[in-house]
C-alpha cells in the first residue's frame, strides 16, 4: 500500500540549532516528492520538490531534502532554524507516470525555543 | 492572481444542515482537490476533478458532493452536516505536469 510516513509527530529545537525531518513512503516507483509547511491559521506553502536528478534539492526559507532511494526517504534539514520556522511541515508523495493523487504524511509539527 | 481562494473562512452549523463550501482558481489549472484536514491524521482528499464536468471521489467522500461546472470553480457540498465532519477543509490547484498543489488558505467548519 502507498503510504508516507513522518516518524515525529513534534519537535522542538533551539533557535539557531540545525533541524532534520524526517521523511519515508512506500510507493510502486519513484515518486514525486514534496515537502509542504503549514503556519498556523494558514493553507500549505510548498517548500520544495524532488522529480529527477540531484538527489538534494534546495527550497525556499534555507530548506534542502536529500532523496535517498536506497532507503524511501525524503528528509528535510535547515542548518539554523529561526523563530519563524515553528510551523507543521508535511512531506508528500505523487504519482511520476501520469495522475496526481497526492499522499500526505500526518505531520510533524516544529516548536522554536529561544 | 489570487491563486486560490475559499469562502467562508469559518462556519458553525446544526446537524442536518446542508451547505457549499467554495473554492475558485485563476491559475487555469484543470486538476483541484478537496482534503478534510484533521489532527494526526494530515490531509486526506474527498474529492478531485480532472477538468470541467469530471469529478472523481477521493479516500472519504461520504457526505460530500461535487461539482464542476468550469474550471475556475469546483465548490464542495455537504448534504446533511454530521458533528464528524468538523475540520478544516482544504481546496487545491493543482499543476498537472510538476503535481506541485497550490492550496486555499482554508474553512474551518464546525458541526454542533
Amino acid at each position: 500500500a502507498q503510504s508516507v510516513t513522518q516518524p515525529d509527530i513534534h519537535i522542538t529545537v533551539s533557535e539557531g540549532a540545525s533541524l532534520e525531518l524526517r521523511c519515508n513512503y512506500s510507493y510502486g516507483a519513484t515518486p514525486y516528492l514534496f515537502w509542504y509547511v503549514q503556519s498556523p491559521g494558514q493553507g500549505l506553502q510548498l517548500l520544495l520538490k524532488y522529480f529527477s536528478g540531484d538527489t538534494l534539492v534546495q527550497g525556499i526559507k534555507g530548506f534542502e531534502a536529500e532523496f535517498k532511494r536506497s532507503q524511501s526517504s525524503f528528509n528535510l534539514r535547515k542548518p539554523s532554524v529561526h523563530w519563524s520556522d515553528a510551523a507543521e511541515y508535511f512531506c508528500a508523495v505523487a504519482p511520476n507516470t501520469g495522475g496526481f493523487k497526492t499522499i500526505f504524511g500526518a505531520g510533524t509539527r516544529l516548536f522554536v525555543k529561544a | 492572481n489570487a491563486g486560490v481562494t475559499q469562502t467562508p473562512k469559518f462556519q458553525v452549523l446544526k446537524t442536518g444542515q446542508s451547505m457549499t463550501l467554495q473554492c475558485a482558481q485563476d491559475m487555469n489549472h484543470e486538476y483541484m482537490s478537496w482534503y478534510r484536514q484533521d489532527p494526526g491524521m494530515g490531509l486526506r482528499l474527498i474529492h478531485y476533478s480532472v477538468g470541467a464536468g469530471i469529478t472523481d471521489q477521493g479516500e472519504v467522500p461520504n457526505g460530500y458532493n461535487v461539482s464542476r461546472s468550469t474550471t475556475e470553480d469546483f465548490p464542495l457540498r455537504l448534504l446533511s452536516a454530521a458533528p464528524s465532519q468538523t475540520s478544516v477543509y482544504f481546496c487545491a490547484s493543482i499543476e498537472a505536469i510538476t503535481n506541485e498543489q497550490f492550496f486555499g488558505p482554508g474553512t474551518r467548519l464546525t458541526v454542533l
